[in-house]
Parts: C-alpha cells; sequence; structure tokens
C-alpha cells in the first residue's frame, strides 16, 4: 500500500533554533500534503495543506513564517519550524490522500519535536 | 463547518468483551466518508474503518463494524472480542470533498483493555 515515510521521528533542538521535517511519499504521488500537530492527549489539529508547486494554505491561527512548508515535487513535502521556542515542542504527523482516488490517507511516523 | 465529537475521553473493557465507541458529527452535506483511525502507543496513525455515506450497509471489518446512522447523525465503533492489542487512541474523522479531502477529527477515545 501507500507509504509516506516522515523523517526525523524524533529531534532536539536548541531554541532560536530551526528544525525541518521531512515526508515522502514512497511508492506513489503525493500531489497534497496535511501537515498536524498533535499535543499528548489530544486530537490532531490540522496547521496546514501544502499542494504540489504551490502555496501551503494555512490554517487560522497558524502561524506561516513559523511553520515553513515546502512541496517542490511529487514525492517530497517538508515543514520547518524557524526559530523554535519550548511551546513548539509537539508531535507533528503528515498525511496524504490516498492514491487511486480513495477516500483514505497515509499517515508518515510523525516527529517528536523537542525544543530546549 | 463540519464538526465531529467523541463524548467519551476514556473507555475500559475486558479481554474478549464487546464495547462501543460514540461518534457524532455535525454537516450539511449529503456526501460525504467516515473514518475510524487508532492510535496505538507508538502514535502511528492506523485506519480501522471507514464508511462512505451514500452506502447504506455498515461497514465491518472483522472484528470491527460500525453503525452508521446518516439521519442522526451517528458513527459508532464497536469491537468485537476485544484483545489487548486493541488497547489505543481512538479517532472519529470526516471528509468530503468540498473540504478538500481534509479531515475533521474529533477530540479521541482512549481505550482500555483489561486482561
Amino acid at each position: 500500500g501507500a507509504v509516506v515515510s516522515q523523517h526525523p521521528s524524533r529531534v532536539i533542538c536548541k531554541s532560536g533554533t530551526s528544525v525541518k521535517i521531512e515526508c515522502r511519499s514512497l511508492d506513489f504521488q503525493a500531489t497534497t500534503m496535511f501537515w498536524y500537530r498533535q499535543f499528548p492527549k489530544q486530537s490532531l489539529m490540522l496547521m496546514a495543506t501544502s499542494n504540489e508547486g504551490s502555496k501551503a494554505t494555512y490554517e487560522q491561527g497558524v502561524e506561516k513564517d513559523k511553520f515553513l512548508i515546502n512541496h517542490a515535487s511529487l514525492t517530497l513535502s517538508t515543514l520547518t519550524v524557524t526559530s523554535a521556542h519550548p511551546e513548539d515542542s509537539s508531535f507533528y504527523i503528515c498525511s496524504a490522500p490516498e492514491r487511486q482516488g480513495l477516500w483514505g490517507y497515509t499517515f508518515g511516523s510523525g516527529t517528536r519535536l523537542t525544543v530546549v | 463547518a463540519q464538526t465531529v465529537t467523541q463524548s467519551q475521553p476514556e473507555m475500559s473493557v475486558q479481554e474478549a468483551e464487546t464495547v462501543t465507541l460514540s461518534c457524532t458529527y455535525d454537516t450539511s452535506e449529503s456526501d460525504y466518508y467516515l473514518f475510524w483511525y487508532k492510535q496505538p502507543p507508538s502514535r502511528q496513525m492506523i485506519l480501522v474503518i471507514r464508511q462512505e455515506a451514500y452506502k447504506q450497509q455498515n461497514a465491518t471489518e472483522n472484528r470491527f463494524s460500525v453503525n452508521f446512522q446518516k439521519a442522526a447523525k451517528s458513527f459508532s465503533l464497536k469491537i468485537s472480542d476485544s484483545q489487548l492489542g486493541d488497547a489505543a487512541m481512538y479517532f472519529c474523522a470526516y471528509t468530503s470533498q468540498t473540504s478538500g479531502s481534509r479531515l475533521t477529527f474529533g477530540e479521541g477515545t482512549q481505550l482500555t483493555v483489561n486482561p
């Protein structure tokens, strides 16, 4: 089946630095990628939607300049957390609609970001 | 805007017993899709079951089945013969074409399976 590979699985960074999270579709072309943020014991909150070759669409309240999303190819979407602060510490998950028009989604394995 | 509500933050069940997780949603659309996802401690999202709104027949996947009540906007998940591996957070989710394929998730239900 369709697989989305997400890296890194966990990262610790210092305040003020930037961190890039990658999601690659391994055996299909992901024209759309959804980026979620999840706090402990809470639901997934959609942050933004990226589409290959165009600007990402951000949800209300999500800072575009802090969470930079790039979808430069049909197999790679990236989320860069810029000037990270401890409050950015969270679990980030990407997801792509399955191919073949099926109404389903493939999720990455998630990235646990800790900002110290 | 569509909303999904899971009113049970936590549920527990004895191994081999049956448990039902509740989900309600609000939408003005007639064509949409509903899902149940499982998130174990690894936090990998796993599809449990999905239902197309235009299908009257309730979806089933082995020990998992749904009770889809379109008029009542209810979409409950029944887990039969519960196993220890079923312990996880379960999320109900909604999507439609008009929502741009975006998934709207419920708050989640933490399921504990007691041996």
